[in-house]
């Protein structure tokens, strides 16, 4: 498709349990970043994969928390043993420097942790 | 640290009114400043993104202006319309080129009455 695909759009899990969220960037986008947007919060910068350059993981908030590009494309969110403040939209985007660094978003996964 | 602040919080005017988004951030050393808007249970769509070396841009009714020394942007709408109802978030990028991870407002609700 022609915009970022976000999988799953929503997910409901257990307290504890392990979550994979999934993101497809525009084609020939080498920047591409996860955000998280809490119920009548602003959004949270989590982590930026600039091409083969080491990831930006600055804003994840603890080590339960990782993500992955493979082949400079699709990236991965995990959040290991999820735990109730984890519920949230996770939003994805990416850019190219072809387009200024515009960012384009998916439509997100929202995430509810019970 | 950069820090983007978007008030009010929330704004209610009627079908065709001219109005004003403001937003400020703390520090003028930015590389671009993008203007977005979100639906409810939506991602975020791109609306106008202005390089810190541009005054403004326009796309339609919209109209962006950005004025770094004084660390301010304004998003105005011409003759507002119900379909414009949406939450209006605007973010910055810090120098270094195209490709940044993003400083979000907590944006601004907007709701136009018919």
């Amino acid at each position: 498709g022609a915009g970022v695909s976000q999988s799953p759009s929503n997910k409901v899990t257990e307290k504890g349990k392990d979550v994979e969220l999934r993101c497809d960037p525009i084609s020939g986008h080498t920047a591409l970043y996860w955000y998280r947007q809490s119920l009548g919060q602003g959004l949270e910068f989590l982590i930026y994969f600039q091409g083969n350059s080491a990831p930006d993981k600055s804003g994840l908030p603890s080590d339960r928390f990782s993500a992955e590009r493979t082949g400079g494309s699709v990236s991965t969110l995990t959040i290991q043993r999820t735990q109730q403040e984890d519920s949230a939209v996770y939003l994805c985007a990416s850019s190219s420097r072809r387009t200024a660094g515009e960012l384009f978003f998916g439509e997100g996964s929202r995430l509810t942790v019970l | 640290k950069q820090e983007v602040t978007q008030i009010p919080a929330a704004l209610s005017v009627p079908e065709g009114e001219n109005l004003v988004l403001n937003c400020s951030f703390t520090d003028s050393a930015i590389y671009n400043l993008q203007w977005f808007r979100q639906d409810p249970g939506k991602g975020l769509t791109s609306l106008l993104l202005i390089q810190s070396s541009q005054r403004e841009q326009t796309s339609g009714r919209l109209n962006a202006s950005l004025d770094k020394s004084s660390g301010r942007s304004t998003l105005y709408i011409a003759a507002s319309q119900p379909g414009d109802s949406a939450t209006y978030l605007c973010a910055v990028s810090p120098p270094g080129g195209a490709n940044s991870k993003l400083t979000f407002g907590k944006g601004i609700t907007l709701s136009v009455r018919p």
